[in-house]
């Protein structure tokens, strides 16, 4: 079936060195993307969102990218700090669903200082 | 502002014991429920999902169910459960359609 995947299942990276966190989405129809940041034992957190008539925008230090071309998604953190340690999961909204998100697996981003 | 409240933080069950975990939402009306398990390193399943008081669309068979009394309440529910129940447990809310899901901090269940 379709389904929201990652290239990456873990990323290490230095103190202030650049993120990049990639997602790959099967289903064309989506047309609602959303990044989450969960830490150990808590619930997702959002981060940022992007709708399919943009192909960028940016939050403080983040950065979403999507390209419909080749369905892929990726998230950008800038300054990369400890605190960013994480698993990020992307997500799409199912087909165009109004109410439904898919997950994708996750990838756990470890920030080494 | 909205608030997410989950309860509770862990819990540890026997096979064949009944479950009930409980979610509520403040400061927002209507909005659309989601109950969502996780097992161990990997991604989140939809489980249940309600767009308004006793409407509860199931995504999966299994041995659970959900129920919302109260615009603002969700509950997750089991008569027996099984081993395999075992996860993190999380709920989430919606406002608009087509915005975040703003999730609580989840229940670990473990059914031993």
């Amino acid at each position: 079936g379709e389904s929201v995947g990652l290239h990456l299942p873990t990323l290490s990276v230095q103190e202030g060195d650049n993120s990049i966190i990639n997602c790959a989405y099967s289903n064309s129809a989506s047309d609602y993307f959303i990044w989450y940041k969960q830490e150990s034992g808590k619930g997702p957190q959002f981060i940022i969102d992007i709708r399919s008539n943009m192909d960028k925008r940016q939050g403080q230090r983040v950065t979403v990218l999507l390209n419909k071309t080749v369905k892929h998604l990726s998230l950008q953190i800038a300054a990369t700090q400890p605190g960013d340690s994480a698993v990020y999961f992307c997500a799409e909204n199912s087909g165009g669903s109004n109410y439904k998100l898919t997950f994708g697996k996750g990838t756990l981003l470890t920030v080494n200082p | 502002s909205q608030t997410i409240h989950q309860w509770p933080a862990t819990l540890v069950q026997p096979v064949g014991s009944p479950l009930s975990l409980e979610c509520t939402v403040e400061g927002t009306s209507n909005p659309n429920l989601y109950w969502y398990r996780q097992a161990a390193g990997r991604g989140l399943q939809l489980l249940f999902y309600s767009v308004g008081i006793g409407q509860i669309s199931s995504e999966v068979p299994q041995n659970l169910s959900a129920s919302r009394p109260q615009d603002r309440q969700f509950i997750l529910s089991s008569k027996k459960l099984l081993l395999s129940d075992s996860g993190f447990y999380l709920c989430a809310w919606m406002g608009q359609t087509n915005s975040p899901l703003h999730f609580g901090n989840g229940t670990r269940l473990t059914v031993t």
